[in-house]
């Protein structure tokens, strides 16, 4: 099974602070995003990335920015966190190869971020 | 930007009644997908539909794709009290790896 975890489940974290959220899959997926969810809008891709080293916008990337050194692990990065910020954070992967399980996205169990 | 929009937003129904959810988008597809989400966690996979596809089932679930009017069903047949969760379409942005995810419907099934 394709486990995707995220390094914390719950973080609080004052305004100003700079915030890691890592995000780690086992399934030697190319792809991995970064949502944000908030209640009404559902969620929202901040970033993408198809490969290592790789990155693309998503639609709100405003704020953060992301990291992938390596090909199992994708970090999130608030640089100056601010209350509007207070989110679930969900990662999720999935493989460019076709075939079974192409297209589908394994998410990770999200980090809920308050931002004080 | 949203590209799917669930229909209803919250649905409480009896368990062993039948649970309908549709779904609509905006622009051409490769396939739909639908996922849940139990309260504060990640999202499950549950189907995927292809453009070319009109109906598919898995299990209890049934899922319908009609692309010209570009909506989609999800039926959940004698639901139970453990299907209560959040349940999300999302399209592919075609000719990407992205998907675009609706705003939900919360299911609530009362024992």
């Amino acid at each position: 099974d394709v486990k995707v975890t995220q390094s914390s489940r719950y973080l609080v974290k004052r305004t100003g602070e700079k915030v890691f959220l890592e995000c780690v899959q086992d399934m030697d997926h190319e792809n991995m995003f970064w949502y944000r969810q908030d209640p009404g809008l559902g969620l929202r891709l901040i970033y993408f990335s198809y490969d290592v080293k790789m990155k693309e916008k998503g639609d709100i990337p405003e704020g953060y920015s992301v990291s992938r050194e390596k090909k199992e692990r994708f970090s999130l990065i608030l640089e100056s966190a601010s209350t509007n910020q207070t989110s679930m954070y969900l990662c999720a992967s999935s493989t460019t190869l076709v075939g079974i399980g192409r297209d589908t996205q394994y998410f990770g169990p999200g980090t809920r971020l308050t931002v004080l | 930007s949203q590209q799917g929009e669930e229909d209803p937003q919250a649905l409480s129904i009896q368990e062993g009644e039948n649970a309908t959810m549709n779904c609509s988008y905006k622009t051409s597809i490769n396939n739909l997908q639908w996922y849940r989400q139990n309260s504060g966690r990640g999202l499950v996979h549950l189907i995927l539909i292809r453009s070319n596809e009109r109906e598919k089932h898995s299990g209890r679930l049934r899922v319908t794709l009609d692309t010209s009017k570009k909506s989609s069903s999800l039926l959940i047949t004698a639901s139970r009290a453990a299907d209560t969760a959040s349940y999300f379409c999302a399209t592919d942005a075609y000719n990407t790896d992205k998907l675009i995810f609706g705003t939900g419907t919360r299911l609530q099934v009362f024992p």
